[in-house]
């Protein structure tokens, strides 16, 4: 059975930042393209950013750009999301999704339960 | 970036009857690049329809996918009341990924 599990949510002043974690099993993980998405409080989904299946392609919503960077280490099966600069406005549940094929920019088959990030004074 | 946008924002069903969910695209979306999600409260979302009409693994076939270009449908053809929930549709395309706002499907 494939399982996602986030970790590394929590509280964080503006302008901080923080290091989420996914870590994947039950599949051979560098096979598959990942994607981070996240959906504030009471709203709808965004997709944040999202990585290939050898972590050479990646991509990052023009709202996280310069802020966040996506990257995976296949020899550990676990997928990262480095937030810098954060702001109230990421203050969401953060979802680790993956996709069905190596490349990164197509639907998501199977996603973790998520971690929460909370940016306030 | 194409901008996804679903109708109606809330639906008002009962059980056995039919949803019929709409998601309208600002530019020309290849069908094989839209999908649908199913969203419970305090859960995940969870994929139902790819490819526009294609059926994930254990989705019931109540659920079925349709359209092209511009303008895709979700159909529960009878409704159960564990499909009370919130459905987005997604088109991906490798320059642009976007969902639509959602619809809330609610019991009547």
């Amino acid at each position: 059975e494939v399982q996602l599990v986030e970790s590394g949510g929590g509280l964080v002043q503006p302008g901080g930042s923080l290091r989420l974690s996914c870590a994947a099993s039950g599949i051979t993980f560098s096979s598959y393209g990942m994607s981070w998405v996240r959906q504030a409080p009471g709203k709808g989904l965004e997709w944040v950013s999202a990585i290939s299946g050898s972590g050479g392609s990646t991509y990052h919503a023009d709202s996280v750009k310069g802020r966040f960077t996506i990257s995976r280490d296949n020899s550990k099966n676990t997928l990262y999301l480095q937030m810098n600069s954060l702001r109230a406005e990421d203050t969401a549940v953060y979802y680790c999704a993956k996709h069905p094929e190596p490349r990164h920019y197509y639907y998501m088959d199977v996603w973790g339960k998520g971690t929460t990030v909370t940016v306030s004074s | 970036e194409i901008v996804l946008t679903q109708s109606p924002g809330t639906l008002s069903l009962s059980p056995g009857e039919r949803a019929t969910l709409s998601c309208g695209a600002s530019q020309s979306v290849s069908s094989s690049s839209l999908a649908w999600y199913q969203q419970k409260p305090g859960q995940a979302p969870r994929l139902l329809i790819y490819g526009a009409s294609s059926r994930a693994t254990g989705i019931p076939d109540r659920f079925s996918g349709s359209g092209s270009g511009t303008d895709f449908t979700l159909t529960i053809s009878r409704l159960e009341p564990e499909d009370f929930a919130v459905y987005y549709c997604q088109q991906y395309g490798i320059s642009t990924r976007t969902f639509g706002q959602g619809t809330k499907l609610e019991i009547k």
